[in-house]
């Protein structure tokens, strides 16, 4: 079946730093692919989507480019700040059918001043 | 007010026990979803809902049920509840024919 697969955290970075978080997948044809962040004590938001190869999501700073042919869909972003301490999770979700996201186990990002 | 909101917050239970957490959204959406989140795991869907004449099941709805009372409601209860289902529940809402889905605060809840 489906399946996505992020880097284990956490991922310690200090403020202003460039940030990397991998995350690739297996899925039988052209999934839609997301990341959701969870800040402490909240649920799940929708970061960014992109739904087709090649395609860039981006929102608040953070960036993701669609790979089809590495199967990846790492999360990026320029300089961090405090404030995105949170934990990230990557999913994925078939066009047809039932539409279940699959999320990966997430990665907790920690920034310090 | 929040779109999605889960009662209780918190709660802590004994074995055996039967609980109901509920789900309420004000987004107009036709689906519903319950997940569990633990600790190196992600999310798992237990049950999942297209309307309120069509549940489902989800990857592990063993030890779980729910009722869909209304469009905007969407209850899971735990029959008889075991420490194993200590964890952060969450409720989720999408609209048919689109992708994302939107969360609730979620509900911790602890088996002793």
């Amino acid at each position: 079946g489906d399946s996505v697969t992020q880097m284990e955290g956490p991922v310690t970075l200090s403020e202003e730093a460039f940030l990397t978080i991998n995350c690739t997948y297996t899925a039988t044809g052209y999934p839609s692919l997301f990341w959701y962040v969870q800040y402490p004590g909240e649920g799940l938001q929708l970061l960014l989507k992109a739904t087709k190869a090649d395609d860039k999501g981006s929102n608040k700073g953070f960036e993701a480019t669609y790979r089809k042919e590495t199967t990846s869909f790492h999360l990026e972003k320029g300089s961090v700040q405090v404030s995105d301490s949170a934990v990230y999770f990557c999913a994925l979700s078939q066009k047809l059918g039932f539409q279940k996201l699959v999320f990966g186990t997430g990665t907790r990002l920690l920034v310090s001043p | 007010d929040a779109d999605v909101t889960q009662t209780p917050r918190n709660r802590i239970t004994k074995t055996g026990k039967r609980i109901m957490l509920e789900c309420s959204q004000t987004k107009g959406h036709d689906r519903m979803y319950w997940y569990r989140q633990d600790p190196g795991l992600g999310l798992r869907l237990i049950y999942y809902s297209f309307d309120v004449k069509d549940i489902n099941k989800g990857e592990i709805s063993d030890g779980y049920s729910v009722s869909r009372q209304a469009q905007a409601k969407f209850s899971l209860s735990l029959e008889s509840a075991i420490p194993n289902q200590t964890a952060l529940y969450f409720c989720a809402t999408s609209a048919g024919g689109h992708y994302e889905q939107y969360f609730g605060p979620g509900t911790r809840l602890t088996v002793t």
